[in-house]
C-alpha cells in the first residue's frame, strides 16, 4: 500500500473535551481503515474500523469518519478521559485481501490536560 | 487483552547473531502477521502466515523468515542481525486470511542489537 500519514504529531486537549485526530491516505483503492491506540510499552489496541462502503461508524465514545473524495480519515473521541492518553495510529488495509498487511502512519500523541 | 501472547518480552543480541521470536494467536484465529516498529514510528509489515504458508510479505530482506505451526502459533526468525534491527516486534492475529479482517496485536518483543 501507499503511505498513510497523520497531520499532527501531538494533540493536547482538556479532560472532558472532544478530541479529533486526523489522517490522510494516498491509495484511493484502499478499502479498509482502522484506528489503533498504543500506550507506552504495549502493543496497538484496536479501537474501530471502517470499510470503504461506509462514511461513518460509531463505537463507544468514538466515531470514525471516512471522506473518500479527499482521502481523509478522522477519529473523534467524546468526553476525553485521562486513560485516552496514548499514541493513535490510523492504518490502511490494502486491496490484497489482507495478505499485504496494514500500512500505518507515524501516529499522533494525544495528551490529556487535567 | 487480546489473547495474543509473545515471547520473550525483551531480548538483547549482538550484531551477526540470530534470533527467534514467538507468537501465540488468539483462539479461533488462523492468520498471524508480523510487524517491526522502530522507536517513534508506526509498525511496518514484515509478512503474514495463513494456514502454515507465507501469504504475503512486506519490504524486508530474506534474512527475515517465519513459520506457522498447526496450532496457528508462529515464529519470526532473523538471521545475521544488524544494529537497525533493534525495534519492537509485534505479531497480530486475525481470522480469514483471504480477506481483510481485524488484526489484534500482542504486547510485542523488544529486541536490542548491540
Amino acid at each position: 500500500g501507499e503511505s498513510v500519514g497523520l497531520h499532527l504529531p501531538t494533540l493536547s486537549v482538556q479532560e472532558g473535551d472532544n478530541s479529533i485526530i486526523n489522517c490522510a491516505y494516498s491509495n484511493s483503492a484502499s478499502d479498509y481503515f482502522i484506528w489503533y491506540k498504543q500506550e507506552s510499552g504495549k502493543g496497538p489496541q484496536f479501537i474501530i474500523d471502517i470499510r470503504s462502503n461506509m462514511d461513518k461508524r460509531q463505537g463507544q465514545r468514538v466515531t470514525v469518519l471516512l471522506n473518500k473524495t479527499v482521502k481523509h480519515l478522522s477519529l473523534q473521541i467524546a468526553a476525553t478521559q485521562p486513560g485516552d492518553s496514548a499514541v493513535y495510529f490510523c492504518a490502511e488495509g490494502g486491496t490484497g485481501g489482507g495478505a499485504d498487511g496494514l500500512t500505518f502512519g507515524k501516529g499522533t500523541h494525544l495528551i490529556i490536560q487535567p | 487483552e487480546t489473547g495474543v501472547t509473545q515471547s520473550p518480552t525483551h531480548l538483547i543480541k549482538t550484531r551477526g547473531q540470530q534470533v527467534t521470536l514467538r507468537c501465540s494467536s488468539q483462539s479461533g484465529h488462523n492468520t498471524v502477521s508480523w510487524y517491526q516498529q522502530a522507536l517513534g514510528q508506526g509498525p511496518q509489515f514484515i509478512f503474514q502466515y495463513y494456514r502454515e504458508e507465507e501469504n504475503g510479505r512486506g519490504n524486508f530482506p530474506p534474512r527475515f523468515s517465519g513459520l506457522q505451526f498447526p496450532n496457528y502459533s508462529s515464529e519470526l526468525n532473523v538471521n545475521a542481525l544488524e544494529l537497525d534491527d533493534s525495534a519492537l516486534y509485534l505479531c497480530a492475529s486475525s481470522s480469514g486470511g483471504g480477506q481483510q479482517e481485524t488484526q489484534y496485536f500482542g504486547p510485542g518483543t523488544r529486541l536490542l542489537v548491540l
